[in-house]
């Protein structure tokens, strides 16, 4: 039992550049989401899912895409980075009973140059 | 939507000594208040977490007390050790379908021998 996953660990990108951070989690959780910790910020939600082919916003989404196609897998895309990306990215899960206690991932570390 | 702020954003202390972490928020609808640890490039751990019927919750060398007519709940550590030595999150939510957290800043606590 992995947990959540994320990959890469670290990426750097060019400003215009698009990517794609990953996040798994083998828990079946129905709830995932996605946040951004920047110095002296603490973490801010990005996007989040309740199920399969269900997201929606958070606090900061302009910028960055999601789809939930599985119960396991909620990628976050970039189409167009910014250095305002630059930040270190964690995905989380929950169950729908414990939508409160979330397992974050281990993170992606990514800066735009 | 909701705010939270936390206090003070550097704490040192003795081994041994306590520790005390403040945070305040501003939407009286939030009913859920958890602490994260997170240690220097590692993800964050919940630690503990409190509901908003429950005014005291205490587990081992740690404690959160909760004042909802002030909007503002705290964390105490006591019996200091260095492994207490992280950044600590409180955050708070609102149940809409969806647990979603707002974080504080964070605390950076140093716990010397």
């Amino acid at each position: 039992n992995a947990g959540v996953t994320q990959t890469p660990k670290f990426q750097v990108l060019k400003t215009g550049q698009s990517m794609t951070l990953q996040c798994a989690q083998d828990m079946n959780h129905e709830y995932m989401s996605w946040y951004r910790q920047d110095p002296g910020m603490g973490l801010r939600l990005i996007h989040y899912s309740v199920g399969a082919g269900i997201t929606d916003q958070g606090e900061v989404p302009n910028g960055y895409n999601v789809s939930r196609s599985t119960t396991e897998d909620f990628p976050l895309r970039l189409l167009s980075a910014a250095p305002s990306q630059t930040s270190v990215y964690f995905c989380a899960s929950s169950t729908a009973e414990r939508t409160d206690t979330q397992y974050f991932g281990p993170g992606t570390r990514l800066t735009v140059l | 939507g909701e705010n939270v702020e936390q206090h003070p954003s550097t704490l040192s202390v003795q081994e041994g000594d306590s520790a005390v972490i403040k945070c305040t928020y501003s939407d009286s609808a939030s009913n859920y208040f958890p602490w994260y640890k997170q240690e220097l490039g590692k993800r964050p751990q919940l630690i503990i977490d409190i509901r908003s019927n429950v005014g005291e919750k205490k587990d081992q060398r740690i404690a959160v007390t909760l004042n909802k007519t002030a909007k503002h709940f705290s964390l105490h550590i006591t019996e200091t050790q260095p492994e207490d030595s992280a950044v600590y999150f409180c955050a708070a939510s609102i149940y809409t379908g969806f647990q979603k957290l707002v974080f504080g800043t964070g605390t950076r606590l140093l716990v010397s021998p």
